[in-house]
């Protein structure tokens, strides 16, 4: 089965550090989407991304958050300045097509950001 | 506003007894509801999903859920327990076919021998 692949696995930063986190989704996947979930709470929407431009956000994603799809296959979260609540793990999520409920949602394994 | 409450952050059974993880949802509209599973050091994976139509789902790996719009439950079942079956499953809602899903806090399956 495809697989939407997410580096590095684990990174570790300092607060007010730049982060970004990288994400390949599938190859004929058309929407994209991240996730996160903090220790031990639930997994949150924060963005999705539709033909270069966001459709939807939550109010998690903030101005220090972006998404970004720079070369046509990675598709990046950049959080601008860390704060020590951004740590938690981020999925990366992506999906073909079509009538949004008919079509599966693939998820990569995460990215575990801990801010120091 | 919608929000999905998971019963049990942790459920043990044993290998080969029915497993039962507990979803109930609220949603002003009507729902689109999935269960998906992690399984450790994993991503997560869909499990099964409903849209429309038939109010009983069948998923991967033996697992079913039936949409009961009067109990506002989306309980996942497993007729027998299997050792890798152990993993945490979430329980999710949107409202539309867009995936801004709303997750439950999800429910760790513990399988004892």
């Amino acid at each position: 089965e495809p697989e939407v692949t997410q580096t590095p696995s684990h990174q570790v930063t300092q607060m007010g550090q730049e982060v970004i986190l990288r994400c390949v989704p599938i190859s004929n996947h058309l929407y994209f989407y991240w996730y996160r979930q903090i220790l031990g709470q639930k997994v949150e929407f924060l963005v999705s991304f539709y033909n270069n431009e966001i459709s939807e956000k939550s109010e998690i994603f903030d101005d220090q958050f972006s998404v970004e799809r720079p070369d046509g296959s990675n598709f990046t979260l950049k959080i601008r300045s860390t704060k020590l609540e951004d740590s938690a793990m981020y999925f990366c999520a992506s999906r073909r097509q079509g009538t949004g409920a008919n079509e599966k949602l693939f998820f990569g394994s995460g990215t575990q950001l801990s801010v120091l | 506003a919608q929000s999905v409450t998971q019963l049990g952050s942790h459920v043990s059974v044993s290998e080969g007894a029915l497993v039962l993880l507990r979803c109930n949802y609220s949603s002003s509209v009507p729902p689109y509801l999935f269960w998906y599973v992690q399984y450790p050091n994993q991503g997560l994976q869909l499990l099964l999903k409903y849209t429309t139509g038939a109010t009983l789902v069948k998923g991967i790996n033996g697992f079913e859920a039936e949409f009961k719009k009067s109990e506002t439950s989306f309980h996942l079942t497993k007729p027998s327990a299997h050792m890798s079956d152990a993993a945490e499953y979430f329980c999710a809602v949107s409202a539309d076919s867009n995936y801004q899903l709303i997750w439950g806090a999800g429910t760790k399956l513990i399988i004892k021998p």
